[in-house]
């Protein structure tokens, strides 16, 4: 299946600095990518929907100056958390759709494991 | 707008036998696509099914079944012959098919333990 490489898988940081994930499609493209979050025990929330060249879709209560997302190519979507503060902390993931996929199916990355300190 | 319901946080079950996990939806999309991930404790996201609204019969992909009860909107997951690898968490979730869109609903996952 297609794959999704997401890096860093682990990132430590301090409060007030700014963290970057990169999501790519590594035998795909992928027009569209997802960003979600999820709390331990939790399920997946939608942050945003990333679009290649145009800016990314937010979901209702996600602030998009503080989650900054670009979608520069069709293997690239980079997510910025902006002036991280501990309540960020969080498991970020990323999923991208293959194109002309029989199923739509969304295919996930290794996901990231942010903490602010 | 999607709803997906996982009414069982937990599930436990002994090596080599079958476990079904439950899962009900709720969508005004006319057509329709179901999933199931697993996400064992690393927490990447595995897929490991689908089923089309449109599909006549059960989708099964090896020891994974699943049971498509259209009319009760129900969209359960079977697993045959469970193994100690299969303890994870199981997450049901859809997108509807139409208007192109491309979200997935994710229900809340159900925490599976294989035991021997």
């Amino acid at each position: 299946g297609a794959v999704v490489s997401q890096h860093p898988s682990r990132v430590i940081c301090k409060s007030g600095t700014s963290v970057k994930i990169e999501c790519r499609s590594l035998d795909f493209q992928a027009t569209t990518m997802f960003w979600y979050r999820q709390f331990p025990k939790q399920s997946l929330m939608l942050m945003a929907t990333s679009n290649e060249g145009s800016k990314a879709t937010y979901e209702q209560g996600v602030e998009k100056d503080k989650f900054l997302i670009n979608h520069a190519s069709l293997t690239l979507s980079t997510l910025t958390v902006t002036s991280a503060h501990p309540e960020d902390s969080s498991f970020y993931i990323c999923s991208a759709r293959e194109l002309g996929g029989d199923t739509g199916e969304l295919f996930f990355g290794e996901g990231s494991r942010l903490t602010v300190l | 707008a999607q709803k997906i319901t996982q009414t069982q946080p937990g599930m436990f079950v002994q090596e080599k036998e079958a476990v079904t996990l439950d899962c009900t939806y709720d969508t005004s999309d006319p057509s329709y696509g179901l999933f199931w991930y697993k996400q064992p404790s690393s927490g990447e996201m595995i897929f490991l099914i689908y089923q089309g609204s449109y599909d006549q019969q059960n989708a099964t992909e090896g020891r994974y079944s699943l049971n498509f009860q259209k009319a009760r909107k129900s969209a359960n997951l079977v697993i045959s012959a469970s193994q100690l690898g299969d303890s994870a968490m199981y997450f049901c979730a859809m997108r509807g098919l139409t208007g192109g869109g491309n979200k997935l609903t994710f229900g809340t996952g159900t925490q599976l333990k294989v035991e021997l």
